[in-house]
């Protein structure tokens, strides 16, 4: 699985859209992009997840870069129940059960 | 839906000592993932079952360590003469299979081993 690289931590006023960053350079044509947050004290969740296009559901958008090289997970209005940590996986989409976590990028929503 | 469940949430134990815990995952969820969580990393891939069928463990799986799925529903972690590494948060997930698209993966609130 492609590597990805994110910021260890991130603050966002309540409110207000909240973008984090994802770079993985090294993804392949196969290669999906996925989200998963773990808020204190729980098993992670799925957010999100994309090839090429923009995506869009109830709780985010994804946007990947034309060269798919990044990617950004917006929440459009963060409210502080989005503090948690972020992951960003790369994966394919079949073949290969298991989810490589990093180390994410710690969320933390302001009042 | 209740969701993947865990237990015990917590355990304590001695180094040496053996520990179970189990996992119910989603009714009619056929696949079955244990994970292990250190402190300030990400999960960490350890094994993976389609119904009772355990198809791919992670290296980090010691020989000290068993997970069996005998009947395709719920699954056990059995770690023996744990030592003192073990500790960590061990996480359920569970998914359906289907033959087209994601099918993302539903974690447990995880049991949280503490070894003395």
């Amino acid at each position: 699985d492609a590597k990805t690289t994110q910021p260890t931590s991130m603050d966002c006023a309540e409110g207000r859209a909240a973008n984090l960053p994802c770079n993985h350079s090294t993804i392949s044509g196969n290669e999906y992009v996925y989200w998963y947050r773990q808020i204190h004290s729980q098993g992670p969740q799925y957010i999100i997840h994309g090839l090429k296009n923009n995506e869009t559901n109830e709780m985010a958008s994804l946007i990947i870069t034309e060269d798919r090289k990044s990617s950004t997970l917006i929440l459009p209005h963060a409210t502080l129940r989005d503090t948690a940590v972020y992951y960003c996986i790369v994966r394919p989409n079949f073949g290969n059960e298991k989810l490589t976590f990093g180390t994410g990028t710690r969320l933390t929503i302001i009042p | 839906d209740t969701g993947v469940s865990q237990d015990p949430r917590h355990k304590i134990t001695k180094r040496g000592q053996n520990v179970t815990f189990r996992c119910d995952p989603i009714s009619e969820h056929n696949r079955l993932y244990w994970y292990r969580q250190t402190l300030g990393q990400g999960p960490e891939f350890l094994t993976y079952f389609q119904n009772e069928a355990q198809l791919e463990k992670s290296r980090l799986l010691s020989d000290r360590f068993s997970a069996e799925r005998p009947k395709g529903s719920f699954s056990t972690l059995e770690i023996q003469r744990t030592e003192q590494g073990d500790s960590a948060m061990y996480l359920c997930a569970s998914s359906p299979s289907g033959t087209g698209g994601y099918n993302e993966q539903f974690f447990g609130p995880g049991t949280r081993l503490t070894v003395l």
